[in-house]
This record gives structure tokens, C-alpha cells and sequence, in this order.
């Protein structure tokens, strides 16, 4: 079965200071890939996603995602976090089949909190 | 463009009541979603419509939750009875569903459910 690992339950930076949040996922077939972030009592945004092509994405909000076939990991990644990027990040894989696409496995997610 | 949205917000209920929740996907997507987020964890897909039929309800704890997408628009989600443990926010999602590379889902800010 498909899944996504989030090993960090919780993060914290300061303000200024980069920022890498680390996915690793299973899945037999060419993943398609999404990074979502969740502010306190809000839906999910879409960052950035990857379905093919170059390895390295580039989304909102100044985020990046390099995906390694090797590793197995899909990290998201800035250089310079702001005070408002603190919320919960979560990684994502389309474990599509057939017709079945868009059906979502989530990580467990990250918790990220930002220090002035 | 209108975003996906969800009523209620919030809602309280005692265990073994029943409740139901709403969501009114963006215009022109055909593909909707159900996903209930318990806390401290990611989403987990419950139900998914392609249009007014059902894709792929293998999550869906159907001796108490039932879903439907009448006219293939909006779309209830009811849970009769429920139990402490159905404690959790519920996300609709939808997306345009036409060919896996328009999966991206697009969130609904959710509704919170506590059951006491």
C-alpha cells in the first residue's frame, strides 16, 4: 500500500534561517507528488506539486521541492522562512489507479513554528 | 473564482446523534472529495465522486457515515450515529478530474465536528 513519512512531527527556525521539511514516500508507479500547508483553522493550499519533468519545483510563497527517485523523498525546502510561514506542512502522494485519480494520501504532517 | 465551501463551520453533537455536513465544490469541477482529519494527523480520503457517482468509497465506514452528490454538484456527507471517535475536521475538496494531470484538489476550509 501507497504511504507518505513526515519524520518530523515539529520543527522550529528562526525568523531568516532556512528551512527544509523532509517527505519520504512508497509507491510502486511514477508518484505525482504535492506539498500542502495548513494555517490554524483553514483548508488545505496547495504549495507546489510535481508530476514529471524537472526534479526540482518551485511553488508559492517562495517554497521548493526536489524530488529524488533514489531516495524516495520528495523535501520542501526555503531559504529564507518569514514569521508567517509558521503552520502545518503536508506532503502528499496521487496513488492513482485506473480512473481513480486525485485520491490523496497525506503524511502525518509538520508542524513548523518560527522564532523572531 | 469561488472557492469550495462548507457548512457549518463548527458543530457540536452527543454521541449517538446523528449530523450533516455540506459542501458546494468550485464551478465546473467534476471530481469531489470527502477526507475526515483527526488530530495530529493528515487527511483521510472517506469518500470520492466523479460526478454524481462514486469512485471509490473503500474508507467510508458505511454502517454509520453515508455520502451523496445529487445532480453531481454539491454534496452531503451524514454521520447516524456518531461515536467520540468521529471527533474531527471534515474536508471537502474538489477538482476539475478530467485526466490525472487536473487532480490538483482545491480545500474547503472544513467543518469541525466534536462529539461528546
Amino acid at each position: 500500500a501507497q504511504s507518505v513519512t513526515q519524520p518530523d512531527i515539529h520543527i522550529t527556525v528562526s525568523e531568516g534561517a532556512s528551512l527544509e521539511l523532509r517527505c519520504n514516500y512508497s509507491y510502486g508507479a511514477t508518484p505525482y507528488l504535492f506539498w500542502y500547508v495548513q494555517s490554524p483553522g483553514q483548508g488545505l493550499q496547495l504549495l507546489l506539486k510535481y508530476f514529471s519533468g524537472d526534479t526540482l519545483v518551485q511553488g508559492i510563497k517562495g517554497f521548493e521541492a526536489e524530488f529524488k527517485r533514489s531516495q524516495s523523498s520528495f523535501n520542501l525546502r526555503k531559504p529564507s522562512v518569514h514569521w508567517s510561514d509558521a503552520a502545518e506542512y503536508f506532503c502528499a502522494v496521487d496513488n492513482a489507479g485506473g480512473t481513480s485519480y486525485g485520491k490523496l494520501t497525506f503524511g502525518q504532517g509538520t508542524i513548523l513554528t518560527v522564532h523572531p | 473564482e469561488a472557492g469550495v465551501a462548507q457548512s457549518p463551520r463548527y458543530k457540536i453533537i452527543e454521541k449517538r446523534q446523528s449530523v450533516a455536513f455540506w459542501c458546494n465544490p468550485i464551478s465546473g469541477h467534476a471530481t469531489l472529495y470527502w477526507y475526515q482529519q483527526i488530530l495530529g494527523q493528515g487527511p483521510k480520503l472517506l469518500i470520492q465522486f466523479q460526478n454524481n457517482g462514486v469512485v471509490d468509497d473503500s474508507q467510508l465506514p458505511k454502517d454509520r457515515f453515508s455520502a451523496e452528490r445529487l445532480k453531481g454538484v454539491d454534496s452531503t456527507l451524514k454521520i447516524q450515529p456518531a461515536k467520540l471517535e468521529d471527533s474531527a475536521v471534515y474536508l471537502c475538496a474538489s477538482s476539475l478530474g478530467r485526466g490525472r494531470r487536473n487532480t490538483e484538489a482545491f480545500f474547503g476550509q472544513g467543518t469541525r465536528l466534536t462529539v461528546v
